[in-house]
């Protein structure tokens, strides 16, 4: 999986919006960047993926630049629930055994 | 949509004594689970692949004799972390696979593991 760095912790006020951005110089050709929340004491939940250009769910938006060697995970309004670390993982889908490797993560304080 | 259930949720056991964690897929089939440990302030790091009816396959610096994985059906893995030691603390977070790509995966809601 390619390498990806993201700062270590952001904090937000509620109400916000929050750009996470995540850098992945080495991305492959048939990676995928994909990104999991994780609260405390919990098991990570998958936000949102993408390929290129900007994917938008009912959670979050995610913006690729033509490069693709970062890309940006963008919360609207952000509330005091999602307080949480953000995890950018690049990587393609090789199968069944596919594993997932997590960097390091962006741990998001929100605030009132 | 699928649903890794992690149990128990937190454990509390004496050094030297061998704890179980189970992790079951309850409304589909998980040929493959992985285990992951996530130190306090830390990311989860990726233990063991758990393949339904063979050896579980295991990440350099991983003691196989420690953590002892078994996948004996394609609903239930489990993790026996064997002879516990105060440094073997830790959350235990398993996962499924249940599609394809980033976002096919399922993960277990943690055990946390005190040894006293």
């Amino acid at each position: 999986l390619a390498k990806t760095t993201q700062p270590i912790s952001m904090d937000s006020y509620e109400g916000q919006e929050v750009n996470i951005t995540c850098s992945h110089n080495n991305i492959a050709t048939n990676d995928y960047i994909t990104w999991y929340q994780q609260f405390p004491s919990q098991g990570p939940r998958f936000i949102i993926q993408g390929y290129k250009t900007k994917v938008t769910n009912e959670v979050a938006s995610l913006f690729i630049p033509a490069d693709r060697k970062s890309s940006t995970l963008s919360l609207p309004r952000v509330s005091l629930s999602d307080t949480a670390v953000y995890y950018c993982l690049v990587g393609v889908d090789t199968g069944t055994a596919s594993k997932l490797t997590f960097g390091t993560g962006t741990r998001l304080q929100v605030t009132l | 949509g699928a649903v890794v259930s992690q149990h128990p949720s937190r454990v509390i056991c004496k050094s030297g004594t061998s704890v179980k964690i189970e992790c079951r897929s309850l409304d589909f089939q998980a040929t493959t689970m992985f285990w992951y440990r996530q130190f306090p302030k830390q990311s989860l790091m990726l233990m063991a692949t758990s393949n339904e009816g063979s050896k579980a396959t295991y990440e350099q610096g991983v003691e196989k004799d420690k953590f002892l994985i078994n996948h004996a059906s394609l609903t239930l893995s489990t993790l026996t972390v064997t002879s516990a030691h105060p440094e073997d603390s830790s959350f235990y977070i398993c996962s499924a696979r249940v599609g394809t790509g980033g976002s096919g995966y399922t993960f277990g809601s943690g055990t946390r593991l005190t040894v006293v």
